[in-house]
């Protein structure tokens, strides 16, 4: 079955950039969705179709996307940026969607 | 408001059954695919099936395959999941999501979650 890779945690001071990355062979051909999740809330997109962001997410969301890898970035980290951030995507044939593993990422 | 709302979770025995369901409000539900979602405790999202809008296709981790049915009720907006011959590894939160709309331009990932309906599985 299809897999997506994410490090299981990153750590940033505050007002650094925080980069997490998920990799999965399909990604050249589908587009990932980037969510948060915050302690006992449900997750919340912060970017769609590898790089757009939706209303009300802060402009310090941003993502991209390298063939088999898509990244999020995070400028200018905030404490209330603290969360687990998982990736989605569908396989190959657009059917069966994923989740990465999900990253911790922690705000020093 | 756009909403969903999940129910139907609890506790049963290995083996046994359980039907989740789903209540959307706020929305044109007919005109989205909807998704099942759980989640560990501590674990990680994990995908379970979709649906799309008309329900004639539907899609399911390897997992589930066989075991659970993925449904749904337009007239009453309503989405739903068997779980049938159920395991200790389905304990879980499980989430209704939208999914994609008719207009693929007009995705924005699943876009909108309940709180969802806790499942456990044990003797």
């Amino acid at each position: 079955s299809y897999e997506l890779t994410q490090a299981p945690s990153v750590s940033v001071s505050p007002g650094q950039t925080a980069r997490i990355t998920c990799s999965g062979d399909a990604l050249s051909k589908q587009y990932a969705y980037w969510y948060q999740q915050k302690p006992g809330q449900a997750p919340v997109v912060v970017i769609y179709k590898d790089s757009e962001r939706p209303s009300g997410i802060p402009e310090r969301f941003s993502g991209s996307n390298s063939g088999t890898t898509v990244t999020l970035t995070i400028s200018g980290v905030q404490a209330e940026d603290e969360a687990d951030y998982y990736c989605q995507s569908a396989d190959s044939s657009g059917s069966y969607q994923v989740f990465g593993g999900g990253t911790k990422l922690t705000v020093l | 408001e756009v909403q969903v709302v999940e129910s139907g979770g609890g506790l049963v025995q290995p083996g046994g059954s359980l039907r989740l369901s789903c209540a959307a409000s706020g929305f044109t539900f007919s005109t989205y695919w909807m998704s099942w979602v759980r989640q560990a405790p501590g674990r990680g999202l994990e995908w379970v099936a979709n649906i799309n809008q008309d329900g004639s296709a539907k899609y399911y981790v390897d997992s589930v395959k066989g075991r659970f049915t993925i449904s749904r009720d337009n007239a009453k907006n309503s989405l739903f999941l068997q779980m049938n011959s159920l395991r200790a590894e389905d304990t879980a939160l499980y989430y209704c999501a939208r999914d994609r709309p008719a207009n693929l331009y007009y995705y924005y990932g699943m876009d909108v979650w309940g709180q969802g309906t806790t499942v456990t599985v044990s003797s």
